[in-house]
C-alpha cells in the first residue's frame, strides 16, 4: 500500500542554519507529493507540492524536488528563521480520495 | 487563505455529555474530511464525504458520526463523550478539480474530564 515515511524530530536549529527534513514514500503509480506545514494552534496548510517526477516545489524560500528514482521529497532551506518554527507534514495523493500523511516532524529555531 | 472554519476552537466536557463539533466551508467544495490529531501529532482519517448524502467511515475506527445535508457543512457528533476522546480534532475539504490538495480548518481541541 501507499504510505510516507519522514524523519523524526524534533529537529532544532539556530537562527540561519539550513534545513533539511527528509521524506521518502512508497507508492503505486503516479502520486502527487506535498508538504504542510501547522503553525502552533492552527490547522494543516499547503506549503509546496510536486505533481510528477523532477519537479521542484517552492514557497517561502523552502524547496523539494520530486525524485522518482529514490522516491524522495526531502524538504530545504538555506536559512531558517524563528517564525519557521511548526510541525512540517510530508504527503502524498495518488489522485484517489485519500491524502497519506507522514507523521509529522517539529521544526524549533533558536533566535 | 482557506475559507473553512471549526467551532468551537476549544471545549471542555464532562464524561457522558453529547457534543457536536461543527465545521463550515464556503468554497463549495464536495470532498470533506476529520482527522483526529494525536499528542504525536500524527493525522488518523475518521470520516470522510464525497458529497451531499455521502458519508464513509475512514482508516482509524472512531465513536463518532457525521452527516452532510448541505454541501457546506459537515459537522462530528459524540453522542457519549469519553476521556479517550480527547485529542484535536481536523477538518479538511477539497475540490473535485484539484482534489489532492486538502484545505484545513484551525482544528477543534476536544478535552473530556
Amino acid at each position: 500500500g501507499n504510505s510516507v515515511t519522514q524523519m523524526e524530530g524534533p529537529v532544532t536549529l539556530s537562527e540561519e542554519a539550513f534545513l533539511t527534513i527528509n521524506c521518502t514514500y512508497t507508492a503505486t503509480g503516479y502520486p502527487s507529493l506535498f508538504w504542510y506545514v501547522q503553525y502552533p494552534g492552527e490547522g494543516l496548510q499547503l506549503l509546496l507540492k510536486a505533481t510528477k517526477a523532477d519537479d521542484k516545489g517552492s514557497n517561502k524560500g523552502f524547496e523539494a524536488t520530486y525524485r522518482k528514482e529514490t522516491t524522495s521529497f526531502h524538504l530545504e532551506k538555506g536559512s531558517v528563521q524563528v517564525s519557521d518554527s511548526a510541525v512540517y507534514f510530508c504527503a502524498l495523493s495518488t489522485g484517489g480520495f485519500k491524502t497519506i500523511f507522514g507523521a509529522g516532524t517539529r521544526l524549533f529555531v533558536k533566535a | 487563505e482557506a475559507d473553512i472554519y471549526q467551532t468551537p476552537r476549544y471545549l471542555v466536557i464532562g464524561t457522558g455529555k453529547k457534543i457536536t463539533l461543527e465545521c463550515s466551508q464556503t468554497m463549495g467544495h464536495d470532498k470533506m474530511y476529520w482527522y483526529q490529531q494525536d499528542p504525536g501529532m500524527e493525522l488518523h482519517l475518521i470520516h470522510y464525504s464525497y458529497g451531499v448524502n455521502s458519508t464513509e467511515k475512514g482508516d482509524l475506527s472512531s465513536e463518532s458520526t457525521v452527516s452532510r445535508i448541505r454541501t457546506e457543512h459537515f459537522p462530528l457528533t459524540l453522542e457519549s463523550a469519553r476521556p479517550s476522546h480527547t485529542s484535536q480534532y481536523l477538518c479538511a475539504s477539497s475540490d473535485l478539480v484539484e482534489s489532492s490538495r486538502q484545505y484545513f480548518g484551525p482544528g477543534t481541541r476536544l478535552t473530556v474530564t
